[in-house]
């Protein structure tokens, strides 16, 4: 049973599109993030929520909105897709230190 | 200068070696330190994680933590083609909401 999922697993759109990925967690953590892994492997945090409750918001352009309908479940829409926003996207959560991660969505602009 | 500095290799030895990944950091308030394993196209895995200073071994990986010279390691023993990977090394200020700061990744092939 998968502790972390994402979906979709692969996302290939036009710019100016609007897109989301949703994610669960089943291990009952409190804290749920969203990283982004560029090119190069380069894993940077965009958000933290914990309990539904948005706690950490990085550099990231406002055409990124988060929402956690509750503590299991954290999504990103992303609005107005541009080439630069290509990237693998990471849910992760935690519950004392170390995170989990999933298995990544895959997105491509073109 | 970057929070975490990880030699992005790649590395690459013979199997059975032994392996030695790192990571130096700046910020000295970081206390929670772990180390991920990933595969190509698969998202990191928890491999080590270790609090404050010292060593933490789990079968042939052994994380060691020196907070006075701000370097952490990774020591895989009898390395296996199966360890081939992309090595994260990661640290937080604090425990559950903090942020993960992530090295640059390692990348390790082990040859048969």
């Amino acid at each position: 049973d998968t502790a972390v999922s994402q979906t979709p697993k692969y996302l290939v759109t036009q710019m100016g599109n609007d897109k989301s990925i949703k994610c669960e967690q089943n291990l009952g953590h409190d804290t749920m993030y969203w990283y982004k892994q560029d090119s190069k492997k380069f894993l940077k945090i965009m958000f933290s929520y914990n309990n539904k409750e948005l706690i950490i918001n990085e550099t990231v352009p406002n055409r990124f909105s988060p929402k956690s309908p509750d503590k299991a479940h954290l999504n990103l829409h992303i609005n107005s897709l541009e080439l630069g926003d290509s990237a693998v996207y990471f849910c992760a959560s935690s519950q004392g230190g170390e995170a989990f991660f999933g298995q990544g969505t895959r997105l491509t602009v073109v | 200068q970057k929070e975490v500095e990880q030699d992005p290799g790649p590395l690459s030895v013979p199997e059975g070696a032994i392996v030695s990944l790192n990571c130096t950091y700046s910020n000295s308030a970081f206390q929670y330190f772990m180390w991920y394993r990933q595969y190509s196209r698969k998202g990191p895995e928890l491999l080590m994680y270790t609090y404050s200073s010292g060593n933490k071994e789990d079968g042939r990986f052994t994380a060691q933590v020196d907070k006075s010279s701000k370097y952490i390691s990774l020591f895989i023993r009898d390395s296996q083609p199966s360890d081939s990977a992309t090595y994260l090394c990661a640290m937080s200020l604090r425990s559950n909401t903090g942020k993960l700061i992530f090295g640059q990744g390692t990348t390790l092939q082990v040859k048969p």
